[in-house]
């Protein structure tokens, strides 16, 4: 199948600070693509959407202005957790939709521990 | 709000034997299903999928049935093995891939030796 990375694979950061995930479709474009956040023996939550050339689309109860989403190209979509705090160290994963198979293809996920 | 829940969060299976995880789902103008299987820190790996228009589709060892009428999902995993333990997770959505997905709770499959 398709492959779908994120980078970085694992971030540590200081509270307050404000770290971007990468997450990019290598072999397919996509003009959507998903973010999920993932706690501890928790399912994955879909966070928002992000759409090539236009705003995101948050889920009900996700801060836009605090997980900022930049899909700036059909391979490319950024998150970026702004001011993060402890309670925001998670797993976050993107899926990328591949329209010619209608498939969602996932990242390897983004472990993100705020101290 | 509706969502997809399972009956078990932990099965435990002998290594050969057939295993079988539940899902049920509430929204009921739900089209389309997946099921993916998690491995400690990786994201989620898809197994099989099927549409509201199939009640069984099946794949190497695995089959996903579907009942509309008590809004239920089965995953089917024939002879397990050592590789099969994980977190397995049933998902849907309305519109395929290109709509965000509904998550499930996740079951955890053991396999015993």
């Amino acid at each position: 199948g398709a492959v779908v990375s994120q980078h970085p694979s694992r971030v540590i950061c200081k509270s307050g600070t404000s770290v971007k995930i990468e997450c990019r479709s290598l072999d397919f474009q996509a003009t959507t693509m998903f973010w999920y956040r993932q706690f501890p023996k928790q399912s994955l939550m879909l966070m928002a959407t992000s759409n090539e050339g236009s705003k995101a689309t948050y889920e009900q109860g996700v801060e836009k202005d605090k997980f900022l989403i930049n899909h700036a190209s059909l391979t490319l979509s950024t998150l970026t957790v702004t001011s993060a705090h402890p309670e925001d160290s998670s797993f976050y994963i993107c899926s990328a939709w591949d329209s010619l198979n209608n498939e969602q293809f996932f990242g390897p996920g983004t472990r993100l521990t705020v101290l | 709000g509706e969502s997809v829940g399972l009956h078990l969060p932990t099965l435990s299976v002998q290594e050969g034997d057939n295993s079988i995880i539940n899902c049920a789902y509430s929204n009921s103008a739900s089209d389309y299903f997946i099921w993916y299987k998690q491995e400690s820190g990786k994201g989620p790996q898809f197994i099989i999928d099927i549409r509201s228009n199939m009640d069984k589709r099946q794949g190497q060892r695995v089959t996903v049935l579907l009942n509309k009428t008590v809004k239920h999902l089965s995953l089917q995993i024939a002879a397990t093995q050592p590789g099969d333990s994980a977190v397995y997770f049933c998902a849907e959505n309305m519109r395929g891939g290109a709509d965000g997905l509904t998550f499930g709770k996740g079951t955890h499959l053991i396999i015993q030796p």
